[in-house]
């Protein structure tokens, strides 16, 4: 099976720009979420979608927000972006058939906000 | 805010020691895992352990778990130079979300040749 795939690999934005990153899960896993990984910060959780739906948000602005395509596959979006939301930005997919499923996680996309 | 607590948050070995590490968090958990991630790179799920188990094994890996402590360790033994990497701990809060995983700050670890 193919992995988590995450588009695009790396980004640079100025601020007050928005964006879009995009993330594939696996095939057959219908649960993906989003984490921001700064040094300062380090891994945070942002969403977490299922079926078309939002089942947890993080701590977050209203600036970042998602989305969940029927074919699994997901969004996130950043709206007027500022210098701090430089990240490394996760997605991860799992089965969520069970109670100990592992989640799988993307390479990641890099956005640079200069 | 971070739920788990790494440390150390550096360590320095050479090949062929083994390392340690531990994870300190602070709610009531439904399972807790080890991740690893190599230089700014996705993240590569280890092993998780489940809150009514104390110790796991995979490979060269040895986990456990003190619930009544809230922390648990993390051992790679006779360790490789492939095995510098940052070491995540993640944790579900008890009734929380397969999908929100609370990482804490992780622990580097170099393995000189």
């Amino acid at each position: 099976k193919a992995g988590v795939t995450q588009t695009p690999r790396y980004l640079i934005k100025t601020r007050g720009q928005q964006v879009t990153l995009s993330c594939s899960p696996i095939s057959g896993h219908r649960s993906v979420s989003w984490y921001q990984q700064t040094p300062g910060q380090g891994l945070q959780f942002l969403f977490e979608y299922f079926s078309e739906t939002q089942r947890n948000k993080g701590n977050f602005p209203g600036r970042f927000s998602g989305r969940q395509f029927s074919n699994s596959r997901s969004e996130m979006n950043v709206s007027t972006l500022e210098l701090g939301d430089s990240a490394l930005y996760l997605c991860a997919s799992s089965s969520l058939t069970s109670g100990t499923d592992t989640q799988y996680f993307g390479p990641g996309t890099r956005l640079t906000v200069l | 805010s971070q739920q788990g607590e790494e440390d150390p948050q550096a360590l320095s070995i050479q090949e062929g020691e083994n390392a340690t590490m531990n994870c300190s968090y602070k709610t009531s958990i439904n399972n807790l895992q080890w991740y690893r991630q190599n230089s700014g790179r996705g993240l590569v799920h280890l092993i998780l352990i489940r809150s009514n188990e104390r110790e796991k094994h995979s490979g060269r890996l040895r986990v456990t778990l003190d619930t009544s402590k809230k922390s648990s360790s993390l051992l790679i033994t006779a360790s490789r130079a492939a095995d510098t990497a940052s070491y995540f701990c993640a944790t579900i809060r008890d009734g929380g979300s397969q999908g929100n995983l609370i990482f804490g700050k992780g622990t580097k670890l170099s393995v000189k040749p």
